[in-house]
């Protein structure tokens, strides 16, 4: 099992509707969480650090479920400069300290 | 404020060469890191420098070396460059090492070996 894992994708969605995706890892250990948004051929850069109360962030909303080792990244009224692939990242700190970056979620928004 | 910056963007090598890749932060970051990226896989760390003068190995760190020159820069090495080191690189930095902090990258340099 990866540790962590999101959905590839493509999730193709209209102009206006909302959508979500969520990224599971494996560490319970884990201490820290972002959002990621990478375009083609373009550097990662980052969208939202993830908080353990959920934070918004304009349409974007991301949430962290930590009995059930998840993260969430909703964005509401999705605008076509919203397509992009999402990775999330997990940090853990300490002895094994280690940065995981997800695969990523591709997401097309369509006229 | 250029951020961060990586040299060459792109190169082909042939196997067996060996090549330095270059990065630089103006951010007067305290750690820098260097990534992988392939298709379908995520961004894997290869070696990272908590601050001046200290590096340490990543996920991948096999056939590669690194330098961190200074504060600002970060230097990536292959020594004897393999058909499977072809990939996007991308050089990140960030205030303090593996928190909550953001990192920064730089545009990528796109390898191929040959």
């Amino acid at each position: 099992r990866k540790e962590v894992e999101q959905d590839p994708g493509p999730f193709n969605v209209p102009e206006g509707a909302t959508v979500a995706f969520n990224c599971t890892y494996s560490n319970s250990a884990s201490q820290s969480f972002f959002w990621y948004r990478q375009d083609c051929r373009k550097e990662p850069k980052l969208l939202m650090s993830v908080y353990s109360s959920g934070n918004e962030d304009g349409r974007f909303t991301a949430q962290l479920n930590r009995a059930s080792q998840y993260i969430s990244l909703l964005i509401r009224d999705s605008k076509l400069s919203d397509s992009a692939t999402y990775l999330c990242v997990v940090n853990l700190w300490g002895s094994a300290s280690k940065i995981i970056f997800g695969s990523g979620t591709r997401l097309s928004i369509r006229p | 404020n250029a951020g961060v910056t990586q040299t060459p963007k792109f190169q082909v090598l042939k196997t067996g060469q060996s090549m330095t890749l270059q990065c630089a932060q103006d951010m007067n970051h305290n750690s820098m890191y260097w990534y992988r990226q392939d298709p379908g896989m995520g961004l894997r760390l290869i070696y990272y420098s908590a601050s001046e003068g200290t590096t340490d190995k990543g996920e991948v760190p096999n056939g590669y070396n690194v330098s961190r020159l200074n504060k600002r820069e970060f230097s990536l090495r292959l020594e004897s460059a393999a058909p499977s080191q072809t990939s996007v690189y991308f050089c990140a930095s960030s205030e303090a090492l593996l928190s909550s902090y953001e990192q920064y990258f730089g545009p990528g340099t796109r390898l191929t070996v040959t």
